[in-house]
């Protein structure tokens, strides 16, 4: 079944620390993003990427980084200078085909819920 | 700048009731506005909506777009307890990075 898989489900860390979180996608998707969750605040983008060796910043790119060396693979470093890095975190993807139906429809893996001690 | 407004941001009805959530929209060169459905962990698909004044249907829920007005609504006929969720909206920017701006969700509670 084709979908997006994110890992881990749960990670905890020290502060000071980077941490990087894994999502795979076998959508054959050309873009994906990654949005943090945090209670009441909706979800907020971080990074996308809408082609191989290509990512630009989101709202909240500020103590982050990704990269796309592959189309499947778009992992997320959550790097020390991250002031509040506590949240919960999604990774999506979608078609970039405009003459798609599914055009922009993201679909969404399960979500890292990282803790920061 | 763009941007997506959902209203009311929480809502706690009984079971058996209706409900209509709303979303208004401010977006560059807007093409489309999807819901989505989030439970517990990744938001769900519900509808994209391109047209205006043409009603999409699934089971209980319903969802109409005004693009003159700027506004979608979600409708939730004969609440039950599993339509507890956060109901997001959200509409791609159709220019050259293809942003998706979301709503900060509307949190719909459901007594049973």
């Amino acid at each position: 079944d084709g979908g997006i898989t994110q890992s881990p489900k749960y990670l905890f860390r020290k502060e000071g620390q980077n941490v990087t979180l894994s999502c795979e996608q076998n959508l054959n998707h050309d873009a994906m993003y990654w949005y943090r969750q945090d209670p009441g605040q909706g979800l907020r983008l971080i990074y996308y990427s809408q082609i191989v060796n290509d990512f630009q910043k989101g709202d909240i790119a500020e103590g982050y980084s990704v990269s796309r060396e592959k189309k499947e693979s778009f992992p997320l470093t959550v790097t020390s200078a991250q002031k509040n890095p506590t949240a919960f975190y999604l990774c999506a993807s979608s078609t970039r085909d405009r003459r798609s139906s599914g055009a922009n429809v993201l679909t969404f893996g399960a979500g890292s819920r990282l803790t920061v001690l | 700048e763009d941007k997506v407004v959902q209203s009311p941001l929480s809502l706690v009805v009984h079971e058996g009731d209706t409900v209509t959530l709303n979303c208004s929209y401010e977006v560059t060169n807007f093409r489309s506005l999807l819901w989505y459905k989030q439970e517990k962990k990744a938001p769900t698909f519900l509808f994209m909506l391109t047209s205006s004044g043409i009603e999409k249907k699934s089971g209980r829920l319903s969802s109409i777009l005004d693009k003159k007005e700027l506004f979608s609504i979600l409708n939730i006929t004969a609440t039950q307890t599993g339509d507890s969720a956060v109901y997001l909206c959200a509409a791609p920017r159709m220019n050259r990075d293809d942003k998706i701006i979301f709503g900060k969700g509307t949190r719909l509670h459901i007594l049973p």
